[in-house]
């Protein structure tokens, strides 16, 4: 039982660049969320999905798209880099039972 | 005002001894209260819920104080292996399960 796999782990990106971060979960969670953590701001949600084909905004969503196609699978695409968007990225799901579940980062450096 | 406040520390506590944290919140009708734990480049992971009644867990004491607004963690005996970053973690949006951080507390255990 894997949890929830995020790939890749590392990333350095060019500014301009886009890319996916991938999120899977074999849990059959309903509830799916992306955060980023930087220094001295604590995690702050990106965006979350209540369900396959349901995603929502979090409290900073400017410059990431997702999508929620299964219930398995929850990408997030930075559209274009920006210096700003250098952080640590963490994908999660929840259950009453056990909480949240993180993956275990993507460390995204962008220049 | 932060809407979860914790006191980023580093705390630096030698081996055997009792060491606190609060964390404050600013929303009154927050319903869930939890504690998470970081290790360094890691994810976070459940330590322990908090519960009106207080919870404990061996070492670990949680505490909740709704009407001052404050949870709090106790770490009695601490070991080498507590040193970590101690998230509080609330859920400030009654009916959906997104959570907001504080930026945590590091620990550090001396031997």
């Amino acid at each position: 039982n894997a949890g929830v796999t995020q790939t890749p782990k590392f990333q350095v990106l060019k500014t301009g660049q886009s890319m996916t971060l991938q999120c899977a979960q074999d849990m059959n969670h309903e509830y799916m969320s992306w955060y980023r953590q930087d220094p001295g701001m604590g995690l702050r949600l990106i965006h979350y999905s209540v369900g396959a084909g349901i995603t929502d905004q979090g409290e900073v969503p400017n410059g990431y798209n997702v999508s929620r196609s299964t219930t398995e699978d929850f990408p997030l695409r930075l559209l274009s880099a920006a210096p700003s968007q250098t952080s640590v990225y963490f994908c999660a799901t929840v259950d009453s039972i056990y909480g949240y579940t993180f993956g275990s980062g993507t460390r995204l450096t962008v220049v | 005002r932060k809407e979860v406040e914790q006191d980023p520390g580093p705390f630096n506590v030698p081996e055997g001894a009792t060491v606190a944290f609060n964390c404050t919140y600013s929303n009154s009708a927050s319903q869930s209260f939890f504690w998470y734990r970081q290790d360094c480049r890691k994810e976070p992971k459940l330590l322990m819920s908090v519960y009106s009644s207080g919870n404990e867990d061996g070492r670990f004491t949680a505490q909740l104080n709704r009407a001052s607004q404050y949870i709090s963690l106790l770490i009695r005996d601490s070991k080498l292996s507590d040193s970590a970053t101690y998230l509080c973690v609330v859920n400030m949006d009654f009916g959906n399960e997104k959570l907001t951080f504080g930026t945590g507390t590091r620990l550090t255990i001396i031997p």
